[in-house]
């Protein structure tokens, strides 16, 4: 299985200001994807990024608000930009691997924006 | 589009009672089907998966789960639930994106509490 950590593990922030989270995968990884967690909700994918191209996002998420950088294959950014209060969620990427194509998760990064 | 249903949001048990999580999906081909399970402040970890195949499916920590295409289900069972398992468990459904790859809807999630 993979190893895949994050940071910052939690961060508190000012509306208006942006936040990168970063992903380090163990082992090279083709597929990575981003999720967010909104308190008390299930998960919701942002976007699917691929090394050496453009992220693809799914239906509601943008790249002006949630640019993501892909510039190997063991690591990952998502910026979360000009933030409000509804960003407040917890993030998290994940990759596909092992024998069943499976998809393991990071810890997670709680973002909470006052 | 995909999409899945734990009708359950909260369900307690008794520590050494048996377990059911319900999980129905909507997805016009066979879908690929899995169960997360998440405990407070950790990440999501795979419990079990369905690709194809034997529609019962054997995961860790002792939980299993059987795929019912006529009913759409993919519940979730443990025979005897440790304090342990209290957590948040999801249902997730597998759509191809295109090569091996393949995107995951989520269910909102059951939570788990155990009585002692």
């Amino acid at each position: 299985s993979a190893v895949i950590s994050q940071k910052p593990s939690r961060d508190i922030c000012q509306r208006g200001t942006s936040l990168t989270i970063q992903c380090q995968v163990d082992s090279q990884v083709t597929m990575m994807f981003w999720y967010r967690q909104q308190p008390g909700q299930s998960l919701t994918l942002i976007a699917t990024a691929n090394q050496g191209s453009e992220a693809t996002y799914e239906s509601g998420f943008v790249i002006d608000k949630f640019p993501i950088s892909r510039p190997n294959l063991t690591f990952s950014t998502l910026t979360v930009s000009n933030m409000s209060p509804e960003d407040s969620s917890i993030y998290l990427c994940s990759v596909e691997g092992g024998l069943g194509n499976e998809q393991f998760f990071g810890p997670g990064t709680r973002l909470t924006v006052l | 589009a995909q999409s899945v249903t734990q009708p359950d949001i909260h369900i307690t048990v008794s520590e050494g009672a048996s377990l059911e999580l319900r999980c129905n999906y909507s997805y016009g081909a066979t879908p690929y089907l899995f169960w997360y399970v998440q405990s407070p402040g950790q990440g999501l970890q795979l419990l079990l998966k369905y690709f194809s195949g034997d529609t019962l499916v054997q995961g860790i920590k002792g939980f299993e789960a059987e795929f019912k295409r006529s009913q759409s289900s993919f519940n979730l069972r443990k025979p005897s639930v440790h304090w342990s398992d209290a957590a948040e468990y999801f249902c997730a459904v597998g759509v191809d994106s295109g090569g091996s790859n393949y995107k995951l809807t989520f269910g909102k999630g059951t939570l788990l509490t155990v009585n002692p």
